[in-house]
């Protein structure tokens, strides 16, 4: 079946732009995670979103950043006034949730903010 | 102290060889365990779950000693596209339990 899957896969901005990015999660699955990967560094969590609960944010950075979902679907992750340190790849996951934890990962977005 | 922590390598075998990768996590009510592996520019997939009793997935042997608190994982017969980081995965308890947190990885090298 069809695997996560994110878009865009590659994104260039100028310093101080908003960029959104967005997740389709594998279908059934309740939870969608982010994640963020600076080059050469390991996976740092930023949001988690389990079903109709309260999402866990306590991985975002500053209140640029701010992640939407709709019902067990789509997901967006916005980044604000983007500055050079937001450069990484951004990856999606989705899980079956509760205690089912294996997580499913998407390509992940390559941001380059220039 | 991290949560999960590995150590960073690269290791270096050639073709054949067998290594072995550690990891300690931090908390002690942890239940669930996972190796996963990512290539290189590309995302982590899942590799093999760690069961408490140990458990083998062909070349690959994966290891929970709970009284240590570290994870293992053993590559037999290496292959030149065994090459990739291997991460450390442990689940979160405070809070959501469905709140998976990785290692920085182990960078894997393998060589003709």
């Amino acid at each position: 079946g069809a695997g996560v899957s994110q878009s865009p896969s590659n994104k260039v901005t100028e310093k101080g732009k908003d960029v959104e990015l967005r997740c389709d999660p594998i279908s059934g699955h309740t939870a969608l995670y982010w994640y963020r990967q600076r080059l050469g560094q390991g996976l740092e969590f930023l949001i988690y979103f389990q079903g109709n609960s309260a999402p866990d944010k306590s991985g975002l950075p500053s209140d640029r950043f701010s992640a939407e979902r709709t019902g067990e679907s789509v997901s967006t992750l916005t980044i604000q006034r983007t500055q050079q340190e937001d450069s990484a790849v951004y990856l999606c996951a989705s899980s079956l949730g509760g205690q089912r934890l294996t997580q499913y990962f998407g390509p992940g977005t390559r941001l380059l903010v220039l | 102290r991290k949560e999960v922590e590995q150590d960073p390598g690269p290791f270096n075998v050639p073709e054949g060889a067998t290594v072995a990768f550690n990891c300690t996590y931090s908390n002690s009510a942890s239940q669930s365990f996972f190796w996963y592996r990512q290539d290189c520019r590309k995302e982590p997939k899942l590799l093999m779950s760690v069961y408490s009793s140990g458990n083998e997935d062909g070349r690959f042997t994966a290891q929970l000693n709970r009284a240590s608190q570290y994870i293992s994982l053993l590559i037999r017969d290496s292959k030149l596209s065994d090459s990739a980081t291997y991460l450390c995965v442990v689940n979160a308890l405070s809070g959501n339990t469905g709140k998976l947190i990785f290692g920085q990885g182990t960078t894997l090298q393998v060589k003709p």
